[in-house]
């Protein structure tokens, strides 16, 4: 069984802070995906990276994909109230028989004005 | 096509009931995924199709729950019997294989609640 473990389950930070999301596995990965969810909505994809060691940004969103391809991280710069939400990453395992994408358990962000 | 189309978006049913939830997904699309997920947790997998073959069941999935995608358009979630554990959100996504790393484009859920 494939799992993802996201640390910590809930943060919550003054604006301005920076922090860093953790998503962990013990099993290899081709692609690892970070999405952000709102409630009552579906999760919008924010980033897909595929290669080990790949390290991508979005404004002050830095997302990185751990060399063994078993890890990822997430790392918000001088975080803003919009920042809040539900952060979610999730594994494509394509290596397996059937590929599918599983869901780590979620980073409940907080950002207080 | 505006995305990911799911319906009802609610849905309230008495325990021992049968529900069936719709998912029209993104034309161009050829996956279309089931997810559950209740409040806080990251979705839990259900199953997925590639055109109109269901290539995987998650395992945790009773023989209460069943999916099609028969034209390898919409698809449909029916859950026979309902119980209260089964309330949750239910979300489909659809994705096209061709692009190779697999990105989800997710419709706005069908929330479920058992009384």
């Amino acid at each position: 069984t494939q799992l993802l473990e996201q640390s910590p389950q809930f943060l919550s930070i003054q604006e301005g802070e920076n922090l860093t999301v953790y998503c962990n596995s013990s099993s290899v990965f081709s692609s690892l995906q970070w999405y952000r969810q709102e409630p009552g909505e579906g999760p919008v994809l924010l980033v897909t990276v595929v290669t080990g060691g790949e390290v991508k940004k979005l404004k002050r969103l830095t997302f990185q994909f751990g060399d063994a391809r078993k890890d990822s991280s997430l790392h918000i710069t001088a975080a803003q109230p919009g920042d809040t939400g539900l952060y979610l990453c999730a594994g494509d395992s394509r290596y397996s028989s059937a590929s599918k994408i599983i869901f780590g358990s979620g980073t409940r962000l907080s950002i207080r004005p | 096509d505006t995305g990911v189309s799911q319906d009802p978006r609610h849905k309230i049913t008495k325990r021992g009931q049968n529900v069936t939830f719709r998912c029209d997904p993104i034309s161009e699309h050829n996956r279309l995924y089931w997810y559950r997920q209740t409040l806080g947790q990251g979705p839990e997998f259900l199953t997925y199709f590639q055109n109109e073959a269901q290539l995987e069941k998650s395992r945790l999935l009773s023989d209460r729950f069943s999916a099609e995608r028969p034209k390898g358009s919409f698809s449909t979630l029916e859950i026979q019997r309902t119980e209260q554990g089964d309330s949750a959100m239910y979300l489909c996504a659809s994705s096209f294989s061709g692009q190779g790393t697999g990105e989800l484009f997710f419709g706005e859920g069908s929330r479920l609640t058992v009384l």
